[in-house]
């Protein structure tokens, strides 16, 4: 497609459940972001994958979420045992290599009840 | 840490008028953000600002970048309700490509 595809547009999980959130990169974007939005905490950076390198974690908030880039392409962020403050918007965002403009996709809606 | 502070938090303002967002960061950096989001959308870029002095423009938005200040603006030239919106400026954390958002700013054009 033209954008970032993401799936689902909205989950609602209960808590303790386990919650993946796909993302599907612009054609031949190399760089991938996952970003939460929430009330409380704003727009926060989780992980971003460049090409082949090493994945920058730092913003992952606990042991709990983990993500992977199959291919160089789609990514899969998942929550283990979710948490009610684990609902939030959940952005992916992808980049060409050569390119500065980040573009985001139209979120994944968690609410874990 | 890098703190990125925008201001002001909301602002009405009516059609016709101008106003300016500031965008503040803490750390050095050659580049900055600016996003769009409307209410339960995604961010749609607006600039991305690469040098002091940057300059661009898009419509009735201008934003300029001054790094030795560390920061930049947004104005906004005779307000339209179309630019009703929350605005983020983000700015990336040293060498990396990890952007700190704003606060944001949500702005609301009335008649």
């Amino acid at each position: 497609g033209a954008g970032v595809s993401q799936s689902p547009s909205n989950k609602v999980t209960e808590k303790g459940k386990d919650v993946e959130l796909r993302c599907d990169p612009i054609s031949g974007h190399t760089a991938l972001y996952w970003y939460r939005q929430s009330l409380g905490q704003g727009l926060e950076f989780l992980i971003y994958f460049q090409g082949n390198s090493a994945p920058d974690k730092s913003g992952l908030p606990s042991d709990r979420f983990s993500a992977e880039r199959t291919g160089g392409s789609v990514s899969t962020l998942t929550i283990q045992r979710t948490q009610q403050e684990d609902s939030a918007v959940y952005l992916c965002a992808s980049r060409i290599a050569s390119g500065n403009t980040i573009y985001f996709g139209e979120g994944s809606w968690l609410t874990v009840v | 840490e890098l703190k990125v502070e925008q201001n002001p938090l909301f602002l009405s303002m009516q059609e016709g008028k101008n106003y300016t967002i500031y965008c503040n960061y803490s750390t050095t950096s050659d580049r900055l953000y600016w996003y769009r989001q409307d209410p339960g959308k995604s961010l749609e870029s607006l600039f991305v600002l690469l040098s002091n002095g940057a300059v661009k423009q898009e419509g009735r938005l201008m934003a300029s970048l001054d790094t030795k200040a560390r920061l930049s603006t947004l104005h906004i030239t005779a307000a339209v309700h179309d630019l009703s919106a929350t605005y983020f400026c983000a700015v990336p954390l040293g060498n990396t490509d990890k952007l700190i958002f704003g606060t944001g700013t949500r702005l609301q054009v009335f008649p």
